[in-house]
């Protein structure tokens, strides 16, 4: 079975930029969830979509991310305008029952110079 | 707001030595998490530990959970190189599905 798939793998853009990051979850995993990890921070819950839809999105930031899935497959994670702060590592999971461990992708390190 | 630490955040071990990684949460939950990650590579999932007691073992590697302190202990049985790795005790609650927090990890290093 493949696993969880994020594009692209590094991203290095500057101040102002807009960027956006791609899962693709394991199919058939109604479940998608996205992470980061900036410098020197834990790995903190962004978001939750079950199919196309946001069951939690009580970790995004601020209105600079927008987040989708559209079809209830893969998923996309906007940043607009990228600010300094936003430099980390983005992962995205699945799972096909919500209490079940997620399988997480490889990340996706994002630089905003 | 629930939080988990982990110590030590750093640990050198030499092969063929044991050592042990805490973690303590701060607020009742019912599903601990070990993952591991590798350089560059996902989270993969160690154990998934849910009652008082539980005690779960994997190779060079136990986990346990004691829900009354809010601890969960990693034992490291004989380190080899391949262990070396960053662990990270993840927490969770059934009516949070799936919203995880994470500890700050552990980065493992084992010395021939």
């Amino acid at each position: 079975e493949a696993g969880v798939t994020q594009f692209p793998s590094h991203s290095v853009i500057e101040k102002g930029q807009t960027v956006t990051l791609r899962c693709d979850p394991i199919s058939g995993h109604d479940n998608l969830y996205w992470y980061r990890r900036v410098m020197g921070k834990e790995i903190k819950f962004l978001l939750h979509f079950v199919k196309e839809s946001k069951q939690d999105e009580s970790g995004m930031p601020n209105n600079r991310f927008l987040a989708e899935r559209t079809g209830g497959t893969y998923s996309t994670l906007k940043v607009q305008p990228a600010e300094l702060e936003d430099s980390g590592v983005y992962f995205c999971a699945s799972t096909g029952t919500v209490n079940s461990p997620l399988h997480f992708g490889n990340g996706t390190r994002l630089t905003v110079t | 707001e629930l939080k988990v630490e982990q110590n030590p955040l750093f640990l050198s071990m030499q092969e063929g030595k044991n050592y042990t990684i805490y973690c303590n949460y701060s607020t009742t939950s019912d599903r601990l998490y070990w993952y591991r990650q590798d350089p560059g590579k996902s989270l993969e999932s160690l154990f998934v530990l849910l009652s008082n007691g539980a005690v779960k073992q994997e190779g060079r590697l136990m986990a346990s959970l004691d829900t009354k302190a809010r601890l969960s202990t990693l034992h490291i049985t004989a380190a080899v190189h391949d262990l070396s790795a960053t662990y990270f005790c993840v927490v969770g609650r059934r009516t949070s599905y799936g919203k995880l927090t994470f500890g700050q990890g552990t980065i493992l290093t084992v010395h021939p």
